[in-house]
């Protein structure tokens, strides 16, 4: 499975765009990117997941270059409830199981 | 009901007893998890199961012990509680679909 580097920690406040960028240099051509967020003392909870360019959905959006080594999740207009940690996770698609790093701690503030 | 259910929410227990965690779910997906999360790391997969007859031991076995009674149902054992087994424990399922459903954990604490 690739590993993957993101920052541990990021600030913001309501109302911007927060964006987490993700490097996974090994990703594997048949690999999908996945990106969960959990909330304390909660399982994590699936966001978002692509293959390449551009993935959109109600809660985020994800971008993937054409060469897959990084990615970068985008949240739109975040709220404080977006307080949370997000976890970006490389792995082929399908069935196999997921190894979660530390993720990326965002704190948004009023 | 909740797609993943987790029993017990919490429990603390003392070093050297016997505790099991259950996880049962009401989407008859074959894949099941269980991982551990201390506090400010992220997960860590301890076992998983991908149909009832097949266990897998994750990254961290070491201490613990599966069941998968049926489809719907995968129990994690302590046989032996001791401290640093306190953590917040996670059921998880996966679907087609790769993406995982968890549940609620059980937070345990061993003293």
């Amino acid at each position: 499975l690739a590993k993957t580097t993101q920052p541990i920690s990021m600030d913001s406040y309501e109302g911007q765009e927060v964006n987490i960028t993700c490097s996974h240099n090994n990703i594997a051509t048949n690999d999908y990117i996945t990106w969960y967020q959990q909330f304390p003392s909660q399982g994590p909870r699936f966001i978002i997941q692509g293959y390449k360019t551009k993935v959109t959905n109600e809660v985020a959006s994800l971008f993937i270059p054409a060469d897959r080594k990084s990615s970068t999740l985008s949240l739109p207009r975040v709220s404080l409830s977006d307080t949370a940690v997000y976890y970006c996770l490389v792995g082929p698609g399908g069935y196999n199981k997921l190894i979660f790093g530390a993720g990326t701690r965002l704190a948004v503030h009023p | 009901d909740a797609d993943v259910t987790q029993t017990p929410r919490n429990r603390i227990t003392k070093t050297g007893k016997r505790i099991m965690l259950e996880c049962s779910q009401t989407k008859g997906h074959d894949r099941m998890y269980w991982y551990r999360q201390d506090p400010g790391l992220g997960l860590r997969l301890i076992y998983y199961s991908f149909d009832v007859k097949d266990i897998n031991k994750g990254e961290i076995s070491d201490g613990y012990s599966v069941s998968r009674q049926a489809q719907a149902k995968f129990s994690l054992s302590l046989e032996s509680a001791i401290p640093n087994q306190t953590a917040l424990y996670f059921c998880a399922i996966q679907g087609t679909n790769y993406g995982y459903t968890f549940g609620s954990g059980t937070r345990l604490t061993v003293v």
